[in-house]
């Protein structure tokens, strides 16, 4: 088993709608999640940062972490075409350095 | 604030041969990473580096990848012999960690795409 599952999709979704991303994850000691976007030819970019359980807002986006499941969501309101691209989750513990990456979630927005 | 550097952008070899990537940080950033981004899947951390020493490079396959980071700032990735299965984009970042548990806020450069003929 993965340490980070994430659907790699496609997901095709018309302009205006509600997207929601997931990641499921099997690592308990894991209290840093993050959502990074990625453009074609380019390197990925930090979207949302959460530490442990909760909600965090940044405009049009929401990202939530269950930690009791495992579960973390990234919710896009009035989505735009220009928010297709690749969506990757990604993880870490607050003992190790090192940050574990979903396969991504390739997302697209029709005008 | 410039973002991290990379070059080259692109970069076509035949499978035997060596190749290497070279990468700038952000200015003031201690740490860098170098991952390997295979097509349809996310990145898998190859070595990192605090300031210019190792801190992880448990999945870097030592027998053909080989990193420096000198000075501790620009870095650079290397591989020889390549295999086919090396064709991947080569990324770098960097974050302004400042120690053990504290946050990762990870700064990518626009990566390295090897094609291994």
């Amino acid at each position: 088993q993965k340490e980070v599952e994430q659907d790699p999709g496609p997901l095709s979704v018309p302009e205006g709608a509600i997207v929601s991303l997931n990641c499921t994850y099997s690592n308990s000691a894991f209290q840093y999640f993050m959502w990074y976007r990625q453009y074609s030819r380019k390197g990925p970019e930090l979207l949302m940062y959460t530490y442990s359980s909760g909600n965090k807002e940044d405009g049009r986006f929401t990202a939530q972490v269950d930690k009791s499941s495992k579960y973390i969501s990234l919710f896009i309101r009035d989505s735009q075409p220009s928010d297709s691209a690749t969506y990757l989750c990604a993880m870490g513990t607050s003992s190790a350095s090192k940050i574990i990456f979903g396969s991504g979630t390739r997302l697209s927005i029709r005008p | 604030e410039a973002g991290v550097a990379q070059s080259p952008r692109y970069k076509i070899i035949e499978k035997r041969q060596s190749v290497a990537f070279w990468c700038n940080p952000i200015s003031g950033h201690a740490t860098l990473y170098w991952y390997q981004q295979i097509l349809g899947q996310g990145p898998k951390l190859l070595i990192q580096f605090q300031n210019n020493g190792v801190v992880d490079d448990s999945q870097l396959p030592k027998d053909r990848f080989s990193a420096e980071r000198l000075k501790g700032v620009d870095s650079t990735l290397k591989i020889q012999p390549a295999k086919l299965e090396d064709s991947a984009v080569y990324l770098c970042a960097s974050s302004s960690r400042r120690g053990e548990g504290t946050n990762e806020k990870l700064f990518f450069g626009s990566g390295t795409q090897l094609s291994v003929l």
